[in-house]
């Protein structure tokens, strides 16, 4: 149980387009689902935390109107990269967790290229 | 901002040998959890240490939460090369794992 799915698992775009990635609890509901960020040979960093049917909350330094986060269900939270730089490239990560709040469930991240 | 720092960084070792990595930060955290991260995969959780002073086990590895609960150790015996990868530290002030600080990582390198 509590499986978390991302897709796509990798992703190359051109600089200035926008990429979606997906977050999907498989098996549970997740009232709360973070979004993370890590560098080659670099830790987590949490960009933002949703809840399902509110606004993200965004860690300092971490462009809202840049990684827009729509939280609409208890199973699906969305991170869309607008006008993808290359600097963006990185790998990023979701996780959810229950009601319970207990574990944090990680996703097995997207890998996002942009030329 | 709370800051968990891991050492080391780095390590490289032959199957067999044993190695401690340490989680060290000067806040107190409710719990604190270790994963394990491979390339190109999401962190797998290990254990999730809660009281100060707590040992787990959990086959070749050994976890300890530091009394004050500001610091741990992951000790691994016998290394073997399925050991190798990212380990990471995680501390969780709220309780609820609301929120977690990850440790800087350990890169772990295991050879036959």
């Amino acid at each position: 149980g509590a499986v978390v799915s991302q897709h796509p698992s990798r992703v190359i775009c051109k600089s200035g387009t926008s990429v979606k990635i997906e977050c999907r609890s498989l098996d549970f509901q997740a009232t709360t689902m973070f979004w993370y960020r890590q560098f080659p040979k670099q830790s987590l960093m949490l960009m933002a935390t949703s809840n399902e049917g509110s606004k993200a909350t965004y860690e300092q330094g971490v462009e809202k109107d840049k990684f827009l986060i729509n939280h609409a269900s208890l199973t699906l939270s969305t991170l869309t990269v607008t006008s993808a730089h290359p600097e963006d490239s990185s790998f990023y990560i979701c996780s959810a967790t229950t009601d319970r709040g207990e574990t944090q469930y990680f996703g097995p991240g997207t890998r996002l290229l942009v030329l | 901002t709370q800051l968990l720092e891991q050492s080391p960084q780095f390590l490289s070792i032959q199957e067999g040998e044993n190695l401690t990595v340490y989680c060290n930060s000067s806040s107190v955290f409710s719990s604190l959890q270790w994963y394990r991260q491979e390339p190109g995969e999401g962190p797998v959780l290990l254990v999730t240490v809660v009281t100060g002073g707590e040992v787990k086990k959990l086959k070749r590895l050994t976890f300890q939460f530091g009394d004050a609960r500001k610091d741990s150790s992951l000790h691994i015996t016998a290394a073997q090369p399925g050991d190798t990868g990212l380990y990471l530290c995680a501390g969780d002030d709220t309780g609820t794992a609301s929120k977690l600080t990850f440790g800087t990582g350990t890169r772990l390198q295991v050879t036959l």
